[in-house]
């Protein structure tokens, strides 16, 4: 069994701060995690993956993510925010099947203040 | 990205009457899915299919019916829509599973009545 949560549905940062969204995962064998980004009246895009190897991974738009086997984390960042950084995101965890079935968090909404 | 369609994009319809929505993806991806999304429960996953003809269920299969006849066509039926199926609907294709990427349309906004 697998499940995702994600701390915090409304996350507010100022242009140029950090952006930190948080996911917690439960999962009985080692997970793939993946953080997704959906814009107003579009689909799911996906911003990275971990899967194995290296622990911090980066993905597009300078965010980057890293995996804490130990916290069970996988926490969304990003040195700098900009206005077009808000969108809502959601973390998902995959088990590592083939059928690629992946459990959502409840998405955490990222405003951008000027 | 995947060329990855879905119609219609907005429906009204009544309760009661049956409902189709349509995913089309022009990639040849194997797995194809269909997914809801409601406000303070991200996505969750419907039914899946794995190839021509082979689908499962997800974990909201309840009402929801599917076919897969062709690889780039993936068909969602509510068979006799309800109000608690006001939702978007979200397809998604890969071309595998496991770590494989998955690639979603714009989805379909469904208001049943």
């Amino acid at each position: 069994a697998q499940s995702v949560t994600q701390l915090g549905s409304h996350v507010s940062v100022s242009e140029g701060a950090l952006v930190l969204l948080r996911c917690n995962y439960s999962s009985s064998v080692p997970p793939y995690l993946f953080w997704y980004v959906q814009y107003p009246n579009q689909g799911l895009q996906l911003l990275l993956k971990y899967t194995t190897g290296a622990t911090l991974v980066k993905g597009i738009n300078g965010f980057e993510a890293e995996f804490k086997k130990s916290e069970t984390s996988f926490h969304l960042t990003k040195p700098s925010a900009h206005m077009s950084d808000a969108a809502e995101y959601f973390c998902a965890v995959r088990l590592n099947t083939n059928a690629g079935k992946s459990t959502f968090g409840d998405g955490t909404t990222l405003t951008v203040k000027p | 990205d995947a060329g990855i369609t879905q119609s219609p994009r907005h429906k009204v319809t009544e309760t009661g009457t049956p409902v189709t929505l349509r995913c089309h993806q022009t990639e040849n991806h194997r797995y194809m899915y269909w997914y809801r999304q409601d406000p303070g429960h991200g996505l969750r996953l419907i039914h899946y299919s794995y190839g021509v003809k082979d689908t499962d269920k997800g974990e909201v299969s309840d009402g929801y019916s599917v076919s897969r006849s062709k690889t780039e066509d993936f068909l969602l039926t509510l068979e006799s829509a309800t109000s608690s199926q006001t939702s978007v609907y979200f397809c998604a294709c890969s071309g595998a599973g496991g770590i494989e990427t998955q690639y979603f349309g714009p989805g379909t906004r469904l208001l049943v009545l």
